[in-house]
């Protein structure tokens, strides 16, 4: 089974501020089964990226995902309030689905 | 618009089954798998399985195998999600969550209101 590593834990920023998400995984996969959530409080997760790298619709173009293998990254180009959330990584291999153990972006 | 709605909350025993149904409409119930999904109190996201509301295939999460069945009712356009043997460890909020239409490995923005099991003695 594939595990997902997510860090940093924590990520302090402020409003308009750049954050790089990183997702570690223990062997290669197939970057079109990789996957970003973002989860706020009192609510369920909803779908960023798909396929390592595709903006699911509706989602703004200030979040972008990249990487391959075993190392891929959830870029935020600029933080605006409403980011300010827990995003995890997630990967749908043979073993079936895993999340990462997610990134508290909080406000620094 | 599309709708997931689930049962409501419940306390077991440690040892007994929970069963949680999940009760889609504005869609059609059979072109979309379903997933489910548990967080517990304060923790991260946990997979439990998936299944194809058309023919009703699954398949588990390795950890929750022989412990885990998910079934569904084309009738009624509902999907359930039974685990038995609970431990005071399978306390979490239980959400079942649309796949996305073109990719059955990721889900959409339709997820359940999510239902609290409590395991306690």
């Amino acid at each position: 089974e594939t595990m997902l590593t997510q860090s940093p834990g924590t990520l302090s920023l402020s409003p308009g501020e750049r954050a790089t998400l990183s997702c570690r995984a223990s062997q290669s996969v197939s970057s079109n089964y990789l996957g970003w959530y973002q989860q706020k409080p009192g609510q369920a997760p909803r779908l960023l990226i798909y396929g390592a790298s595709s903006r699911a619709p509706g989602i703004p173009d200030r979040f972008s995902g990249s990487g391959s293998g075993t190392d891929f990254t959830l870029t935020i180009s600029r933080l605006e309030p409403e980011d300010f959330a827990i995003y995890y990584c997630q990967y749908f291999g043979n073993s079936g689905l895993t999340f990462g153990g997610g990134t508290k972006v909080e406000i620094k | 618009q599309v709708q997931l709605v689930q049962s409501g909350a419940e306390v077991k025993r440690p040892g007994a089954s929970v069963k949680v149904s999940c009760r889609a409409s504005g869609y059609i119930f059979t072109t979309y798998y379903m997933h489910w999904v548990r967080q517990a109190p304060g923790q991260g996201l946990e997979w439990m399985g998936i299944i194809n509301p058309d023919g009703g295939n699954t398949a588990y999460a390795q950890k929750f195998k022989g412990r885990v069945a998910m079934t569904r009712d084309t009738s009624t356009s509902t999907v359930y999600m039974e685990l038995s043997s609970l431990r005071s460890e399978d306390t979490a909020v239980y959400y079942c969550a649309r796949a996305i239409k073109w990719e059955y490995r990721f889900m959409d923005d339709n997820w359940g209101q999510g239902a609290l099991v409590t395991v306690s003695s």
